[in-house]
């Protein structure tokens, strides 16, 4: 299995722009975790789905941010318009209702850099 | 909610030393424990676990975690460090669906 995609790596973006994360679960995984990790905050939570519906989106920092997981196999987050505070590193992660006692599975992050 | 504590964000010893890292955690309910490693530049990957059973547990890399649940603690130690050790280090809970992650422990071995 390739693990948690995320697209991009990296993203550069000037504040005021729209900015789209991406990431593929794991084939078969019906819990996707996103999170923000930050020198400040550290990793935090900001949303989760459970068999592609939106469970507990208390994390999302406001309405700027939003999340979308239109089927099993990929999901979004979208900030709009980004401000340079959202500068972070956004992880995804994966698991299922009898895999999660194992841990998550994460993919490689998106480095957003909003200047 | 849950919460994990992790004290001593950063830890800064030579290769040979022994290393614990400190992790408190507030759940009420039944708990899964977790340490993962970030390598510079890297993803979280799972060092170990535990959810039942011995309460001394054994991860990759000669990592090891107690749980004490009298403590509410999922101390890490690992006897004899070397410099690829060096990377952060976060514990975890995992209550209600989600995994709560403590600030993270930024380890730096010395060669």
């Amino acid at each position: 299995d390739a693990g948690v995609i995320q697209s991009p790596r990296h993203e550069v973006t000037e504040m005021g722009q729209e900015v789209t994360l991406r990431c593929k679960p794991i084939s078969g995984h019906d819990y996707l975790f996103w999170y923000r990790q930050t020198m400040m905050r550290g990793l935090e939570l900001l949303i989760y789905f459970n068999n592609n519906v939106p469970i507990d989106d208390s994390g999302m920092p406001e309405d700027r941010f939003s999340a979308k997981m239109p089927n099993a196999s990929f999901s979004t987050l979208k900030i709009q318009p980004s401000e340079p505070r959202d500068s972070a590193v956004y992880f995804c992660a994966s698991t299922t209702e009898t895999t999660k006692r194992n841990g998550y599975t994460f993919g490689s992050g998106t480095r957003l850099t909003v200047v | 909610a849950q919460s994990v504590s992790q004290h001593n964000h950063h830890v800064i010893l030579s290769e040979a030393a022994s290393l614990e890292l400190g992790c408190n955690y507030s759940y009420g309910g039944t708990v899964n424990l977790f340490w993962y490693v970030q390598y510079p530049g890297q993803h979280l990957q799972l060092l170990l676990k535990y959810f039942s059973g011995d309460p001394l547990v054994k991860g990759i890399k000669g990592f090891e975690a107690e749980f004490i649940k009298s403590k509410f603690s999922f101390n890490l130690r690992k006897p004899s460090v070397q410099w690829s050790d060096t990377a952060e280090y976060f514990c975890a809970v995992n209550g209600n669906n989600r995994l709560a992650f403590g600030k993270g422990n930024q380890v730096v071995v010395i060669p």
